[in-house]
């Protein structure tokens, strides 16, 4: 079945850097566009970062770009989120979602949980 | 950007009575509207795309209707594992997609 599980959450000081994982079964990866989500706790779902399914094209919301890198590896069914200079404000839970055609989303992981503090 | 909108920010419905849960956007998105079910702890789940095409699995209960700025999602006899929060998505004009900030839905 189609499956995302992420990885690499965990608290970290503010400056610091973290990078998450996400892998992806029981589909052909490399087909798909793929996305991080994040969700502060108690909050609603705010986009971060998009890469497309070649990794041809990337893109960013305006209160991660310059610091978050998204990144992924095809041979390896593996999507990545490179978060330098982190912040308070980026505590959240991040998940992973597979796009179709760059629209809405029909499959999500659980989420990792981030945590930015001193 | 476009600016999504819910209403109410929570709902109390008693079980089997109708749900309709609105989202406005701030410029048209004409009919590239989804909305996503999430309850505590657990991922967020695709109900409707397309402004008004059930995902895959999703009960007939659920129902998407509307096309520009205005939209209803309509949950036609409440189920006891219907209570969670909803979500709409654009994905008209991007970057950013943008979310609603939610509809909580509660047991009346």
């Amino acid at each position: 079945q189609v499956q995302l599980v992420e990885s690499g959450g965990g608290v970290v000081q503010p400056g610091r850097s973290l990078r998450l994982s996400c892998e992806a079964s029981g589909f052909t990866f490399s087909n798909y566009g793929m996305h991080w989500v994040r969700q502060a706790p108690g909050k609603g779902l705010e986009w971060v970062a998009l890469i497309w399914h070649d990794g041809g094209s990337k893109y960013y919301a305006d209160s991660v770009k310059g610091r978050f890198t998204i990144s992924r590896d095809n041979s390896k069914n593996m999507l990545y989120l490179q978060m330098n200079s982190l912040r308070a404000e980026d505590t959240a839970v991040y998940h992973c979602a597979r796009d179709i055609s760059s629209s809405w989303y029909d499959c999500w992981g659980q989420g990792t949980l981030v945590t930015v503090s001193s | 950007e476009i600016v999504m909108t819910q209403s109410p920010a929570t709902l109390s419905v008693s079980p089997g009575e109708r749900a309709t849960l609105s989202c406005r956007a701030s410029q048209s998105v004409s009919s590239n509207l989804a909305w996503y079910q999430q309850k505590p702890g657990q991922a967020p789940r695709l109900l409707i795309y397309a402004a008004s095409t059930r995902a895959t699995g999703i009960p007939a209960r659920f129902s998407g209707s509307g096309s520009g700025t205005e939209f209803t999602l309509t949950i036609s006899s409440l189920q006891s594992e219907d209570f969670a929060v909803y979500y709409c998505q654009q994905y008209k004009n991007w970057p950013p997609i943008t979310f609603g900030q939610g509809t909580r839905l509660e047991i009346k």
